[in-house]
């Protein structure tokens, strides 16, 4: 089993739309946990950053760490076209328990976002 | 742009051979980590440097090899190459007690 979990879709929408991107872990120790946006043949690009549980909202993005479910999601409001690309979520446990800062990544979700 | 740099951006060559990648962490950074990213694996952590020592090491191969220079820039060395190291290869940094890591462009290479 893997330490992250994503649904690796392809996920297709209308332009307007709510999008909901989700990853389970099953680690307990992580407690940074990332979203990053990979364009084709591009570096992942840092959207959002939470640490330990709660929400976190930056423009039409909100990020959304549920530890005792082991949980995370990003919500996408008014999706745009442009907004199609790759969505990768990454966790650290940072120095906890001797652990270093490399992150986890899950597989990644494709979005397409239809205009 | 995320301040980070890697060069080359593309690289072909053949098997058995050797290659070497360079990156430059954002100003200020002083950790350096390295990522490989294949369809079949996603991203994997391969090592990370923190102001010129080995931190931690994660899914890198003993054919595979990493420094980081007094200036900070970082080297990742790939020596006998084998189709299966046809891959995207992340550069990312990180600032002092920071926990987001910022990627470079990666450079993709591919082995014949």
């Amino acid at each position: 089993q893997k330490e992250v979990e994503q649904d690796p879709g392809p996920l297709s929408v209308p332009e307007g739309a709510i999008v909901s991107l989700n990853c389970t872990y099953s680690n307990s120790a992580f407690q940074y946990f990332m979203w990053y946006r990979q364009y084709s043949r591009k570096g992942p690009e840092l959207l959002m950053y939470t640490y330990s549980s709660g929400n976190k909202e930056d423009g039409r993005f909100t990020a959304q760490v549920d530890k005792s479910s082991k949980y995370i999601s990003l919500f996408i409001r008014d999706s745009q076209p442009s907004d199609s690309a790759t969505y990768l979520c990454a966790m650290s446990a940072g120095n906890y328990g001797g652990a270093t800062n490399k992150l986890i990544f899950g597989t990644g979700t494709l979005l397409a976002v239809q205009p | 742009d995320s301040g980070v740099t890697q060069t080359p951006k593309h690289l072909i060559t053949a098997t058995g051979q050797r290659v070497t990648l360079r990156c430059s962490p954002r100003s200020g950074d002083l950790s350096v980590y390295w990522y490989q990213q294949s369809l079949d694996q996603g991203l994997q952590f391969l090592i990370q440097y923190y102001n010129g020592e080995e931190r931690a090491k994660g899914n890198i191969l003993e054919r595979f090899s990493a420094q980081q220079f007094p200036d900070l820039h970082s080297e990742l060395n790939l020596s006998s190459l084998e189709l299966g190291d046809s891959a995207l290869y992340f550069c990312a940094s990180s600032g002092p007690g920071s926990r987001t890591q910022y990627f470079g462009p990666g450079t993709r290479l591919l082995v014949l």
